[in-house]
C-alpha cells in the first residue's frame, strides 16, 4: 500500500516557466512532508519541507504547497532552469519515524 | 567535512549468494539509515542505527540485516540473493536518531545487481 504516490513518473518543462510537481498521500496523520532531489550517481538530497500547521513554505525559487483536506502537496520551481533537471521525491515520516518515500518524479528543463 | 561515503559503488552477484555493503557516515554522525530504491518502489526503508544499536526497522525480510560499530560506520548484509534484490541501496547519516529528517545526508548509493 503506498502511503505517499507522486502519480507523474515524468515532467518536461521550458527553461524560465513554472515546473509543478505533485504528491498525494493516504494518512492523514502524517503532518510533516519533505522534498528531495536526485540528481544521477547522487544520493537524494534535501530541498524543502513543510509542517501541517502551514499551508505555504517558501525557500527562493522553491515553494511547498499543502492542502491537508485533499491530502495533497505540490512543489513550485519558478523559474526553472536546467540545473533542476532530476528526480524529485516527496516523503513523510510515519508515526514510528520511518520516512514513507513516493515514487519520484523525473524533470527535465529544456532550454 | 567528507560526505557519507558507500563502497562498493557498484556490485554483481548471482542469485543465492551473499552480500554486504558499507557505509562511512560523516564525521560525527551517530545515525546510519538505510534504504532500497527501486524503479516501481521509489526508496524504501530498511533500518536505522544509533549507537551501534538497530533503532527502527523496515518491512524487509530477515535475509536483510545489518550492524553499526563503535566508529558509527555501518554495514548491510543479504543473505541468499535473489533478482529482486536489484536495486540501489542508499545510506543516509544523522547526528540525532529520528525525526531530523532534513539534516539526514544520503551517500551516492551501492548499485547491486543480481543475476
Amino acid at each position: 500500500d503506498q502511503q505517499v504516490k507522486q502519480n507523474s513518473p515524468s515532467l518536461s518543462v521550458q527553461e524560465g516557466r513554472i515546473s509543478i510537481l505533485n504528491c498525494d498521500y493516504t494518512n492523514s496523520m502524517f503532518d510533516y512532508f519533505l522534498w528531495y532531489k536526485k540528481y544521477p550517481a547522487e544520493g537524494p538530497t534535501f530541498l524543502i519541507s513543510i509542517s501541517s500547521i502551514k499551508d505555504k513554505n517558501e525557500d527562493g525559487r522553491f515553494t511547498v504547497f499543502l492542502n491537508k483536506s485533499a491530502k495533497h502537496l505540490s512543489l513550485h520551481i519558478v523559474p526553472s532552469q536546467p540545473g533542476d533537471s532530476a528526480v524529485y521525491f516527496c516523503a513523510a515520516p510515519d508515526n514510528t519515524d520511518k520516512l514513507i518515500f513516493g515514487t519520484g518524479t523525473r524533470l527535465q528543463v529544456f532550454p | 567535512k567528507a560526505g557519507v561515503t558507500q563502497t562498493p559503488r557498484y556490485l554483481i552477484k548471482t542469485r543465492g549468494q551473499q552480500v554486504t555493503l558499507s557505509c562511512s557516515p560523516i564525521s560525527g554522525h551517530r545515525s546510519v539509515s538505510w534504504y532500497q530504491q527501486t524503479p516501481g518502489q521509489g526508496l524504501q526503508f530498511l533500518f536505522e542505527y544509533f549507537s551501534e544499536t538497530q533503532r527502527n526497522k523496515g518491512n524487509f525480510p530477515g535475509r536483510f540485516s545489518g550492524r553499526q560499530f563503535s566508529n558509527s560506520r555501518s554495514e548491510m548484509n543479504v543473505s541468499t540473493l535473489e533478482l529482486g534484490d536489484s536495486a540501489l541501496y542508499l545510506c543516509a547519516s544523522s547526528d540525532t536518531s529520528g525525526g531530523a529528517f532534513n539534516e539526514q545526508y544520503f551517500g551516492p548509493g551501492t548499485r547491486l545487481t543480481v543475476t
